[in-house]
Order: structure tokens, then sequence, then C-alpha cells
């Protein structure tokens, strides 16, 4: 079955890279995604990678695709303390649902 | 405007009551989902409708019954609720086949 992993916790200072890892098995998976929670609140959909793209850059946000290591990274230039939140890896498995991995939680600290 | 809303946001609720959540999109898509958080913080999907119809049914216990009037509401009533129910339910929706899947705010659900 499918199965995503992620470290669970990244602690940056202002102003610098982060740069969130994720692991995944499914090699079928179209799709890849990062989603942002603030707490208590929902899911904010950042970006998604085509899985025959290697990168994709969305303003402060790069995301790199390895697809024969099946690894994911989110990287955020010039992390802000707004950028403190969880974030989730997940990919697309049969019938559009998504398969998330447990989250990285960003603590960025001024 | 918000693109998927659900109803309530909080519910405080006691075992063995049964309840309903409420989620409507107003994106014109035409598959619906159901997700569960647990207190780690895990996700994983309940259930997937399109075009009113279930699609995916994980395993989940038959307490909860999904209803989807129309491609605009997908509605979770839970029977019976039992202490392990306590969650945060997300709402989403998307295209079929849709890259973008969008989410609601979500529901807190305790159950004492």
């Amino acid at each position: 079955g499918e199965d995503v992993e992620q470290s669970l916790f990244l602690s940056v200072r202002e102003g610098d890279s982060s740069v969130i890892n994720c692991t995944y098995t499914d090699s079928s998976s179209t799709y890849l995604y990062w989603y942002k929670q603030e707490p208590g609140a929902g899911l904010q959909l950042l970006t998604y990678i085509f899985s025959n793209m290697d990168m994709k850059q969305d303003q402060r946000l790069t995301v790199l695709l390895n697809k024969k290591d099946k690894h994911l990274s989110l990287r955020i230039a010039d992390t802000q303390t707004g950028d403190s939140a969880i974030y989730f890896c997940a990919e697309v498995s049969g019938y559009s649902t998504l398969t998330f991995g447990k989250g990285t939680m960003l603590l960025v600290s001024p | 405007d918000t693109a998927v809303s659900q109803t309530p946001k909080y519910l405080v609720t006691q075992m063995g009551n049964d309840k309903s959540i409420k989620c409507e999109q107003n994106l014109g898509h035409d598959t619906m989902y159901w997700y569960k958080q647990d207190s780690k913080k895990f996700l994983k999907i309940m259930f997937s409708y399109n075009n009113k119809e279930l699609i995916i049914n994980e395993t989940v216990p038959n307490r909860f019954s999904p209803k989807s009037p129309d491609k605009a509401h997908l509605n979770l009533h839970i029977n019976s609720l039992e202490l392990g129910d306590s969650a945060v339910y997300f709402c989403a929706s998307s295209q079929a086949g849709g890259r973008e899947q969008y989410f609601g705010p979500g529901t807190r659900l305790t159950v004492t």
C-alpha cells in the first residue's frame, strides 16, 4: 500500500531557508503535493508537482522531485515567522484520494 | 467567498448520540471527500463521492454514513458516537481526476 514519510519537526531562524523532506512508496503517483496547516485552521494547498517534472518554483517555494528515489522536498526561501505551521506531503492514489504524510512542524524563530 | 465550507466548526456531544456535519462547496466540483485528522495530526481519507455516488469507502465503521443530496453538498452523519470518534473532520472537493483538492476549515468533534 501507499506510504508517505516525513520528518516530524524542523526549527529555523527567520530569514534562513527551510527544507522539508518527504519520501513516498507508490511509484504510480501522478501528482505530489504540499499542504500547509496553521494552528486551528484547515489545509491550504501550497503547491504540487507532476511526476514527470524534477522541479517547480513558485515565488519563495521550490519543490524538488527525485522520482528514482521517491523523494520530494519543499524549500522555503527567506522563511518568515508566518511560515510556522505543519506542512503535509501527499500523493494522489486511485480515485484521486490523497495519502498524507504525518506532517512536519516548522517552527520559525525571530 | 468561502470555497469549501463546513458546519459546525466545533461539535461537543456525549457518547451514544447521533450527529451530522455539513459540507458545501461553491467551486462547481463534482468530487467531494471526507478526511479524518486524529489527535496526532494524521490525516486519512474516509469517503469519496463523485456526482453524488460513493466511490471510495475506506475502512470506516458503518456508524458513519455520508449523504450527498447534490454535487455541491456532502454531509456526514455519525450514529452512536464513541470516544474514539473525537477528531477533526475535513471536507474537500476537486474536479473528477483533478489535481487540486481544496479543503474546508474542518469540524472539531469532541465526544465526552
